[in-house]
């Protein structure tokens, strides 16, 4: 079965440092997509980036990045230069392959980030 | 400019009384997703539609139901909400395929009372 794990249940940075927010992943599939989600306490999920398990190249989506290490199984997303407006809950999530023939998009946990001025 | 809309995004219903939230998309995205989300926890797919295929997670309980009459509009059912299914409720629409990312609309957070 698939599985994402974020182990950082919350994480603090300073404005205008980079932070790097934790994802592994489990899967059997040799072709997967990873994507990370962000939701601030409004409720909406904002698409941030994604990954292509056949992707040579790191992500990379404005400030931020992705550091894929498929040997690994882990997608970590990077922010740098922090904002204000980047306290969030920040979730990873695989795309997997269900029983309709559709690719499902799966979440982790997901990690609180609180940014500090 | 939104693309994903939930209406309401606020919604309170007495214990037993059934509740129907909707969902409507501008996207003309084949799949449209239903996740049930609480506090401090990642979203939990209910089911999903491809096209007019209806797809159950096996946990989902028959309490939840579902329709997609439309391309862009689909509604979620609680037929007898319970205290335990005060949640957010989070409607999403993707393209098919893998790579495909899904976009959600603003939720609709449900108080039982």
């Amino acid at each position: 079965a698939q599985k994402i794990t974020q182990t950082q249940p919350g994480m603090f940075v300073q404005e205008k440092e980079a932070v790097t927010l934790d994802c592994t992943y489990d899967t059997s599939d040799p072709s997967y997509g990873l994507f990370w989600y962000k939701q601030p306490s409004s409720g909406e999920m904002i698409f941030l980036i994604y990954q292509g398990s056949y992707d040579q190249q790191n992500a990379t989506e404005g400030r931020y990045s992705l550091n894929f290490q498929k040997a690994r199984k882990s997608a970590n997303l990077v922010i740098s230069a922090s904002q204000l407006g980047d306290s969030a809950m920040y979730f990873c999530a695989m795309r997997v392959l269900a029983s309709g023939g559709s690719y499902i998009p799966t979440f982790g946990r997901g990690t609180s980030l609180i940014v500090h001025p | 400019d939104a693309m994903v809309i939930q209406n309401p995004r606020y919604q309170v219903t007495q214990f037993g009384k059934p509740v129907t939230l909707s969902c409507s998309q501008t996207l003309n995205h084949n799949v449209m997703y239903w996740y049930q989300q609480k506090s401090s926890q990642a979203p939990k797919l209910l089911f999903h539609y491809y096209d007019k295929d209806f797809n159950n997670e096996a946990d989902t309980p028959d309490n939840f139901q579902s329709r997609r009459p439309n391309t862009s509009f689909c509604f979620l059912d609680i037929r007898s909400p319970g205290l335990g299914d005060a949640a957010m409720y989070l409607c999403a629409t993707s393209r098919v395929g893998q790579a495909a990312e899904a976009f959600f609309g603003q939720g609709t957070r449900l108080t039982v009372v």
